[in-house]
């Protein structure tokens, strides 16, 4: 069974803290991984993630795939209270089917 | 349009009523996938439509819930019979080819029946 596994489930950290969230994955036919921020309803895309060991930078944010291993870590440094959201990651399949994970809740407190 | 739009963006209904969502997607986008979000929980898949294939029903829960994709833009999903465990927060996302490759949301319809 297709599936992707996020850890932790939630998160409590300072603002400035750094923070490190998980995604395994056991997918069929991977093509690639995507990252996303949930703060109210609409998911806002992150990062795409296709090859291995290349890092995705934007700002504070970073990802990193490893395809081997298959799992994706997304780092966030120098927490602020608006990092404060449910982050999704996804695996899309080769036949455009994504499969979501049940994502990690994160509360940056002042 | 420039997004997913989706409406209405709040619907309160009674127990055993019909309702309609709908979600015009971003043009060009040839995949519309339809998602429900309870509260707390991750995305769980609803329904996919890629151009003129049939559509992936295969994360439907019941035979209350139906979709439909006219001319490939437009999508109405119908929900009869609402019941209580239908509350949740519905979301639509479409898609495109290379970089449009990834999904790109609505702002998702909150449903609540009463």
């Amino acid at each position: 069974e297709d599936k992707v596994v996020q850890s932790p489930l939630s998160l409590v950290v300072h603002e400035g803290d750094t923070v490190t969230l998980n995604c395994s994955y056991e997918v069929t036919n991977f093509r690639s991984l995507l990252w996303y921020k949930q703060e109210k309803k609409a998911p806002t895309f992150l990062f795409m993630l296709t090859s291995s060991g290349i890092e995705k930078k934007s700002g504070r944010l970073s990802s990193i795939l490893d395809k081997k291993e298959l799992f994706s870590i997304l780092n966030i440094t120098a927490t602020q209270t608006g990092d404060s959201a449910i982050y999704l990651c996804a695996v899309r399949q080769g036949g455009n089917q994504f499969y979501f994970g049940t994502g990690t809740s994160l509360t940056v407190i002042p | 349009g420039a997004g997913v739009s989706q409406s209405p963006s709040n619907k309160v209904t009674e127990k055993g009523k019909d309702v309609e969502l709908r979600c015009d997607p971003i043009s060009g986008h040839t995949a519309l996938y339809w998602y429900r979000q309870s509260l707390g929980q991750g995305l769980e898949f609803l329904i996919y439509f890629q151009g003129n294939s049939a559509p992936d029903k295969s994360g439907l829960p019941s035979d209350r819930f139906s979709a439909e994709r006219t001319g490939g833009s437009v999508s109405t999903l119908t929900i009869q019979r609402t019941q209580q465990e239908d509350s949740a927060v519905y979301l639509c996302a479409s898609s495109g080819t290379g970089l449009n490759e990834k999904l790109f949301f609505g702002s998702g319809t909150q449903l609540s029946v009463l």
